[in-house]
């Protein structure tokens, strides 16, 4: 079982949706979660920085973290056509842990 | 504050060349750590630097390997290039590394490997 997934994706929604993107992890001993956004053919921006449970929220942005379940989630209100990249979830298990990435999902916002 | 940079944004090599790509990081950040990202493998872990020592380290084979200097750039080359390493290869910088600190990707280097 690979240490973090991602739900199926590319998602498609329209202009103003409210997207969810979430992730799942099978290790307990993950306390930072990230979600970067990445455009094509550039480099992941850093999104959301949350450590262990709970929620914060950046504008439009929510995340959520749920230990017990081992599961987060990124929350896009509003979503614009710009919103259209890849997320990916990232997370660590310590201070000096390096990050690992779920696969990414693609979102697509139309118009 | 400027951003992380990385040099070359492109890069084309033939099979059993070597190749050596460079990371800039974000003045003050001492840790810098390299990625390699695939569609097939996604984003996964080469190694971190910080203070010029190697921190930590992925799991990929020995003709990966890294070096930070005193001003905390990077270097990272790749020995004997196979055709399986042809990928976006970028570099985070951050703070002072690991999880605790938020960490910031470059735009990426991608390299082709024919």
């Amino acid at each position: 079982q690979k240490e973090v997934e991602k739900d199926p994706g590319p998602l498609s929604v329209p202009e103003g949706a409210i997207v969810s993107l979430n992730c799942t992890y099978s290790n307990s001993a993950f306390q930072y979660f990230m979600w970067y956004r990445q455009y094509s053919r550039k480099g992941p921006e850093l999104l959301m920085y949350t450590y262990s449970s709970g929620n914060k929220e950046d504008g439009r942005f929510t995340a959520q973290v749920d230990k017990s379940s081992k599961y987060i989630s990124l929350f896009i209100r509003d979503s614009q056509p710009s919103d259209s990249a890849t997320y990916l979830c990232a997370m660590s298990v310590g201070s000096q842990g390096n990050l690992i990435f779920g696969k990414g999902t693609k979102l697509s916002v139309k118009p | 504050k400027a951003g992380v940079t990385q040099t070359p944004r492109y890069l084309i090599k033939t099979r059993g060349q070597q190749v050596t790509l460079s990371c800039s990081p974000i003045s003050g950040h001492r840790s810098v750590s390299w990625y390699q990202q695939t569609p097939g493998q996604g984003l996964q872990f080469l190694f971190e630097y910080f203070s010029e020592t190697q921190r930590n380290k992925g799991n990929f084979p020995g003709r990966f390997s890294g070096r930070q200097f005193s001003n905390s750039r990077s270097e990272m080359n790749v020995s004997t290039l196979e055709l399986g390493d042809s990928a976006l290869y970028l570099c985070a910088s951050s703070l002072r590394g690991g999880g605790a600190h938020e960490q910031y990707f470059g735009p990426g280097t991608r390299l082709t490997v024919t």
